[in-house]
């Protein structure tokens, strides 16, 4: 049973450039989590979403960030015209509808802005 | 607002002694749960242990264990029989019912050495 799917592992993108982060949950998961990890911190909550639906983004910047969870298909973390502040760990986390508070990681994508 | 709050950026132990990491938290719910994750150098966020708040038992894994104190809002960890695997970044967690997302201590960076 394939763990919570992270793609891609490494991206680097120049100053304007925009990155998209994808999560796959756990098997039979349909809640979604991302966070953010800046260096020597700890995690940041940033959007909570459902198939289909944004349940909670109050952790997301107002500008240049979105995320989606589609019904077919990976959760997408889209950042638009990126700036060297956007260089972080990203992680996506999944649950099921049993047991919210248990959530399984993914192992992160690491953002370089140039 | 809830919050979580380790005081020891950094720690060291000797392989096969014991160390204890320390968290804090804020909150005024009644019904939550508390979580240790490790982080090593492979970025991975793995969970370590679990604590119902309702229980008043500690929890146990193996080699690590808790010291839930409710009442002094303390959620510390135990590590038994140090070993050199355990070196690490060990975040502390707290997720409450009122919101659908963890929220993380800044960490402790743990080095076992040999």
């Amino acid at each position: 049973n394939a763990g919570v799917m992270q793609n891609p592992r490494h991206l680097v993108r120049r100053r304007g450039q925009e990155a998209r982060l994808r999560c796959s949950p756990m098997k039979g998961h349909s809640h979604v989590y991302w966070y953010r990890q800046l260096p020597e911190e700890g995690l940041k909550f940033m959007v909570y979403l459902q198939k289909e639906n944004i349940i909670d983004e109050s952790g997301m910047p107002k500008e240049r960030f979105s995320a989606e969870f589609p019904k077919e298909g990976p959760s997408i973390l889209r950042i638009q015209q990126v700036v060297r502040g956007d260089s972080a760990a990203y992680f996506c986390a999944s649950s099921s509808g049993l047991g919210f508070y248990e959530q399984y990681f993914g192992p992160g994508t690491r953002l370089t802005v140039t | 607002a809830q919050t979580v709050t380790q005081s020891q950026p950094e720690m060291s132990v000797q392989e096969a002694e014991t160390v204890t990491l320390s968290c804090t938290y804020d909150t005024s719910e009644n019904n939550y749960y508390l979580f240790w994750y490790k982080q090593p150098p492979s970025r991975q966020m793995i969970l370590v242990i679990r604590q119902e708040a309702y229980k008043q038992q500690n929890a146990t894994e193996n080699r690590f264990s808790v010291n839930f104190q409710k009442a002094a809002k303390s959620f510390s960890l135990k590590i038994s029989d140090s070993q050199l695997g355990d070196t690490a970044m060990y975040f502390c967690a707290y997720y409450g019912g009122s919101q659908g997302n963890l929220i993380f201590g800044k960490g402790t960076k743990l080095s076992v050495k040999p």
